[in-house]
Protein backbone atom coordinates (compact mmCIF):
# COMPACT_ATOMS: atom_id res chain seq x y z
CA UNK A 1 0.00 0.00 0.00
CA UNK A 2 1.02 3.63 -0.71
CA UNK A 3 2.13 6.38 2.09
CA UNK A 4 3.07 9.23 2.65
CA UNK A 5 5.29 10.64 5.21
CA UNK A 6 6.24 14.56 6.29
CA UNK A 7 8.39 14.38 8.76
CA UNK A 8 8.32 18.20 10.14
CA UNK A 9 5.09 19.16 11.92
CA UNK A 10 5.65 22.67 11.89
CA UNK A 11 8.12 24.78 10.93
CA UNK A 12 8.99 28.70 11.10
CA UNK A 13 10.19 31.13 8.70
CA UNK A 14 11.19 34.74 8.36
CA UNK A 15 9.68 36.18 5.51
CA UNK A 16 11.93 36.12 2.24
CA UNK A 17 14.07 33.39 3.37
CA UNK A 18 13.88 29.94 1.48
CA UNK A 19 12.12 27.49 2.59
CA UNK A 20 11.68 23.42 2.02
CA UNK A 21 8.92 20.95 3.14
CA UNK A 22 10.06 17.61 3.23
CA UNK A 23 8.23 14.65 1.74
CA UNK A 24 9.01 10.99 1.63
CA UNK A 25 6.57 8.55 -0.04
CA UNK A 26 6.18 4.65 -0.15
CA UNK A 27 4.55 3.25 -3.86
CA UNK A 28 5.56 -0.26 -5.70
CA UNK A 29 5.35 1.31 -9.51
CA UNK A 30 5.95 4.67 -10.79
CA UNK A 31 4.30 7.22 -8.27
CA UNK A 32 2.09 10.26 -8.62
CA UNK A 33 3.31 13.03 -6.35
CA UNK A 34 1.21 16.06 -5.79
CA UNK A 35 1.74 19.18 -3.12
CA UNK A 36 -1.49 20.76 -1.83
CA UNK A 37 -1.88 23.75 0.22
CA UNK A 38 -4.53 24.75 2.64
CA UNK A 39 -5.58 27.50 4.69
CA UNK A 40 -7.35 27.50 7.97
CA UNK A 41 -11.03 26.40 7.36
CA UNK A 42 -10.53 25.95 3.12
CA UNK A 43 -9.91 22.95 0.91
CA UNK A 44 -6.81 22.13 -0.85
CA UNK A 45 -5.42 23.58 -3.72
CA UNK A 46 -2.44 21.95 -5.79
CA UNK A 47 0.25 23.81 -5.86
CA UNK A 48 2.49 21.34 -8.42
CA UNK A 49 2.31 17.56 -9.71
CA UNK A 50 5.09 14.99 -10.90
CA UNK A 51 3.82 12.37 -13.70
CA UNK A 52 6.89 11.69 -15.32
CA UNK A 53 9.93 13.30 -17.71
CA UNK A 54 11.83 16.66 -15.59
CA UNK A 55 12.09 15.50 -11.80
CA UNK A 56 12.23 19.09 -10.98
CA UNK A 57 8.46 20.38 -11.46
CA UNK A 58 7.40 24.17 -11.29
CA UNK A 59 4.06 25.10 -9.72
CA UNK A 60 1.64 28.17 -8.69
CA UNK A 61 2.74 31.05 -6.08
CA UNK A 62 6.59 30.60 -6.87
CA UNK A 63 6.77 27.07 -5.35
CA UNK A 64 9.10 24.03 -7.02
CA UNK A 65 9.35 20.53 -6.41
CA UNK A 66 12.02 17.54 -7.05
CA UNK A 67 11.17 14.26 -7.16
CA UNK A 68 14.59 11.98 -6.65
CA UNK A 69 13.36 8.25 -7.17
CA UNK A 70 16.49 7.05 -5.66
CA UNK A 71 15.68 8.25 -2.11
CA UNK A 72 12.05 8.51 -2.44
CA UNK A 73 11.34 11.93 -2.08
CA UNK A 74 9.24 14.86 -3.45
CA UNK A 75 10.43 17.98 -1.17
CA UNK A 76 8.86 21.17 -1.90
CA UNK A 77 11.03 24.40 -2.15
CA UNK A 78 10.52 28.21 -2.00
CA UNK A 79 13.25 30.47 -2.34
CA UNK A 80 11.77 33.53 -0.81
CA UNK A 81 8.84 32.85 1.52
CA UNK A 82 6.06 35.64 1.79
CA UNK A 83 3.85 36.17 4.72
CA UNK A 84 0.92 34.85 2.82
CA UNK A 85 2.28 31.40 2.37
CA UNK A 86 1.71 30.79 5.74
CA UNK A 87 -0.82 27.71 5.89
CA UNK A 88 -0.64 23.56 5.76
CA UNK A 89 0.74 21.41 3.24
CA UNK A 90 0.06 18.31 2.18
CA UNK A 91 2.16 16.19 0.39
CA UNK A 92 0.72 13.36 -1.78
CA UNK A 93 0.70 10.34 -3.71
CA UNK A 94 -1.88 8.95 -6.56
CA UNK A 95 -1.89 5.33 -7.49
CA UNK A 96 0.15 5.17 -10.73
CA UNK A 97 -0.58 3.46 -14.10
CA UNK A 98 -2.86 0.96 -12.91
CA UNK A 99 -5.44 3.64 -12.13
CA UNK A 100 -6.77 5.89 -9.65
CA UNK A 101 -4.56 8.90 -10.14
CA UNK A 102 -6.55 10.73 -8.36
CA UNK A 103 -7.43 8.45 -5.65
CA UNK A 104 -4.51 10.05 -3.27
CA UNK A 105 -3.03 9.10 0.00
CA UNK A 106 -2.09 12.20 1.87
CA UNK A 107 0.46 12.73 4.32
CA UNK A 108 -0.44 14.46 7.55
CA UNK A 109 0.75 17.96 6.75
CA UNK A 110 3.50 20.36 7.78
CA UNK A 111 2.24 23.49 9.16
CA UNK A 112 4.59 26.33 8.16
CA UNK A 113 4.13 29.99 10.14
CA UNK A 114 5.68 33.19 8.76
CA UNK A 115 7.39 35.51 10.91
CA UNK A 116 7.82 39.08 9.90
CA UNK B 1 -13.92 29.85 -12.51
CA UNK B 2 -16.11 26.66 -11.72
CA UNK B 3 -15.30 25.01 -8.40
CA UNK B 4 -16.26 22.37 -6.31
CA UNK B 5 -20.06 23.57 -4.11
CA UNK B 6 -20.60 22.05 -0.88
CA UNK B 7 -23.08 22.47 1.80
CA UNK B 8 -23.26 23.27 4.44
CA UNK B 9 -19.93 24.37 5.29
CA UNK B 10 -20.57 23.82 9.23
CA UNK B 11 -22.90 21.47 10.60
CA UNK B 12 -23.74 20.94 14.51
CA UNK B 13 -25.45 17.75 15.19
CA UNK B 14 -26.18 15.37 18.45
CA UNK B 15 -24.47 12.67 18.67
CA UNK B 16 -26.59 9.14 17.22
CA UNK B 17 -28.54 11.69 15.39
CA UNK B 18 -28.71 11.89 11.27
CA UNK B 19 -27.00 14.42 8.97
CA UNK B 20 -26.40 15.10 5.41
CA UNK B 21 -23.69 16.49 3.44
CA UNK B 22 -24.16 17.75 -0.29
CA UNK B 23 -21.59 18.03 -3.04
CA UNK B 24 -21.75 19.47 -6.23
CA UNK B 25 -18.87 19.02 -8.59
CA UNK B 26 -17.50 20.59 -11.71
CA UNK B 27 -19.99 20.16 -14.70
CA UNK B 28 -18.48 17.62 -16.53
CA UNK B 29 -16.39 15.76 -13.97
CA UNK B 30 -17.20 12.29 -13.73
CA UNK B 31 -15.15 11.36 -11.21
CA UNK B 32 -16.38 12.54 -7.38
CA UNK B 33 -14.35 11.73 -4.26
CA UNK B 34 -15.44 12.07 -0.53
CA UNK B 35 -12.51 12.41 1.62
CA UNK B 36 -12.46 12.57 5.37
CA UNK B 37 -9.90 15.28 7.52
CA UNK B 38 -9.87 14.46 11.76
CA UNK B 39 -7.54 17.38 12.44
CA UNK B 40 -4.27 17.38 12.54
CA UNK B 41 -4.06 14.94 10.05
CA UNK B 42 -4.54 14.51 6.05
CA UNK B 43 -7.38 13.44 4.17
CA UNK B 44 -8.36 10.24 3.97
CA UNK B 45 -10.54 8.85 0.90
CA UNK B 46 -13.72 7.45 2.13
CA UNK B 47 -15.82 7.31 -1.56
CA UNK B 48 -14.94 7.25 -5.04
CA UNK B 49 -17.40 7.33 -7.64
CA UNK B 50 -17.49 7.32 -11.54
CA UNK B 51 -20.85 8.43 -12.63
CA UNK B 52 -23.52 7.04 -10.54
CA UNK B 53 -21.11 3.94 -9.73
CA UNK B 54 -19.73 3.67 -6.71
CA UNK B 55 -15.34 2.61 -7.84
CA UNK B 56 -14.19 2.41 -4.43
CA UNK B 57 -15.63 2.15 -1.00
CA UNK B 58 -13.19 0.08 0.75
CA UNK B 59 -12.44 2.61 3.60
CA UNK B 60 -16.23 3.78 3.88
CA UNK B 61 -17.90 2.37 7.53
CA UNK B 62 -20.73 1.36 5.98
CA UNK B 63 -22.70 0.25 9.45
CA UNK B 64 -23.32 4.43 9.67
CA UNK B 65 -22.04 5.73 6.39
CA UNK B 66 -23.46 5.76 2.85
CA UNK B 67 -22.54 7.90 -0.14
CA UNK B 68 -24.83 8.17 -3.35
CA UNK B 69 -24.38 10.24 -6.70
CA UNK B 70 -27.93 8.79 -8.18
CA UNK B 71 -27.68 10.90 -11.82
CA UNK B 72 -24.28 11.14 -12.05
CA UNK B 73 -23.98 14.77 -11.18
CA UNK B 74 -24.10 15.60 -7.46
CA UNK B 75 -23.81 13.60 -4.41
CA UNK B 76 -24.47 13.31 -0.81
CA UNK B 77 -22.92 11.52 2.06
CA UNK B 78 -24.74 10.56 4.83
CA UNK B 79 -23.91 9.65 8.33
CA UNK B 80 -26.85 7.77 10.91
CA UNK B 81 -26.20 7.92 13.44
CA UNK B 82 -23.60 10.44 13.74
CA UNK B 83 -20.99 9.71 16.80
CA UNK B 84 -18.25 11.85 18.57
CA UNK B 85 -15.28 10.36 16.41
CA UNK B 86 -17.18 11.53 13.18
CA UNK B 87 -16.27 15.44 13.86
CA UNK B 88 -14.16 16.32 11.31
CA UNK B 89 -13.64 18.32 8.28
CA UNK B 90 -15.97 16.26 4.96
CA UNK B 91 -14.26 17.45 1.62
CA UNK B 92 -15.53 16.47 -1.47
CA UNK B 93 -13.15 16.32 -5.14
CA UNK B 94 -13.83 16.08 -8.32
CA UNK B 95 -11.76 15.49 -12.06
CA UNK B 96 -12.71 15.28 -15.30
CA UNK B 97 -11.67 11.19 -15.36
CA UNK B 98 -9.86 8.99 -13.07
CA UNK B 99 -6.86 9.27 -15.31
CA UNK B 100 -3.14 10.69 -15.07
CA UNK B 101 -3.60 14.02 -16.59
CA UNK B 102 -6.41 15.32 -14.58
CA UNK B 103 -6.10 17.29 -11.73
CA UNK B 104 -8.68 16.87 -8.29
CA UNK B 105 -10.22 19.71 -7.50
CA UNK B 106 -11.61 20.09 -4.04
CA UNK B 107 -14.45 22.21 -2.38
CA UNK B 108 -14.30 24.03 0.79
CA UNK B 109 -15.64 21.25 2.95
CA UNK B 110 -18.17 20.82 5.41
CA UNK B 111 -17.06 21.04 9.34
CA UNK B 112 -18.70 18.56 11.15
CA UNK B 113 -19.06 18.74 15.02
CA UNK B 114 -20.93 16.08 17.01
CA UNK B 115 -21.48 16.88 20.18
Amino acid sequence: AQSVTQPDIHITVSEGASLELRCNYSYGATPYLFWYVQSPGQGLQLLLKYFSGDTLVQGIKGFEAEFKRSQSSFNLRKPSVHWSDAAEYFCAVGAGLTGGGNKLTFGTGTQLKVEL
Amino acid sequence: EAEVAQSPRYKITEKSQAVAFWCDPISGHATLYWYRQILGQGPELLVQFQDESVVDDSQLPKDRFSAERLKGVDSTLKIQPAELGDSAMYLCASSLEDGRDTEAFFGQGTRLTVV
